[in-house]
């Protein structure tokens, strides 16, 4: 069974600091991954999606990578800002079906 | 809509009561699923259609739960004999075709369910 897993649970940071966030699964045998943004008593917001063929995928301060064999994924978030605080959720696409398998997400605090 | 629309936003009932969770996909996207997710966790599979058929039920917890897309559009996620441990937030999302096939999903913002 899939398994994900998001270091850290949670993180606090000053505004203007570059971070990384980790995301980790069991199985490397996955499609796609997927980067989500979720704000409180909100929905999720897609990020980035990265196909298992790719290595990395970038959206203006957003930067995806993604490790299959070693069951890795980094979300690199450079120049932070208050409005980045948020529940970061990290998703695998499975290859026996269609459904996401999500980790718990790390919630992200950036402090003015 | 431009995005994914869920009705209701919040949804508070009594143990024992039958409630009903709709779902309106984007135009057009053919591929559907329901999760859901507990306070500080993940969200969870529990059903997802291709077109109006069920592909995989396969995390529908128990029989209390049934959902259905008789058009192949909104769907409607049903749950009978509410216990307290259903409170959850109930997402669903659409893709334009299967995500093992590269599609992209898109969330609403979720309906959230308390039972007293």
């Amino acid at each position: 069974k899939q398994e994900v897993t998001q270091i850290p649970a949670a993180l606090s940071v000053p505004e203007g600091e570059n971070l990384v966030l980790n995301c980790s699964f069991t199985d490397s045998a996955i499609y796609n991954l997927q980067w989500f943004r979720q704000d409180p008593g909100k929905g999720l917001t897609s990020l980035l999606l990265i196909q298992s063929s790719q290595r990395e995928q970038t959206s203006g301060r957003l930067n995806a990578s993604l490790d299959k064999s070693s069951g890795r994924s980094t979300l690199y978030i450079a120049a932070s800002q208050p409005g980045d605080s948020a529940t970061y959720l990290c998703a695998v696409y499975e290859t026996s079906g269609s459904r996401l398998t999500f980790g718990e997400g790390t919630q992200l605090t950036v402090n003015p | 809509g431009a995005g994914v629309s869920q009705t209701p936003s919040n949804k508070v009932t009594e143990k024992g009561k039958y409630v009903e969770l709709r779902c309106d996909p984007i135009s057009g996207h053919t591929a559907l699923y329901w999760y859901r997710q507990s306070l500080g966790q993940g969200p969870e599979f529990l059903i997802y259609f291709q077109g109006t058929g069920a592909a995989d039920d396969s995390g529908l917890p128990n029989d209390r739960f049934f959902a259905v897309r008789p058009e192949g559009s909104v769907s409607t996620l049903k749950i009978q004999r509410t216990e307290r441990g259903d409170s959850a937030v109930y997402l669903c999302a659409s893709s334009l075709q299967p995500s093992a096939n590269t599609g992209e999903l898109f969330f609403g913002e979720g309906s959230r369910l308390t039972v007293l």
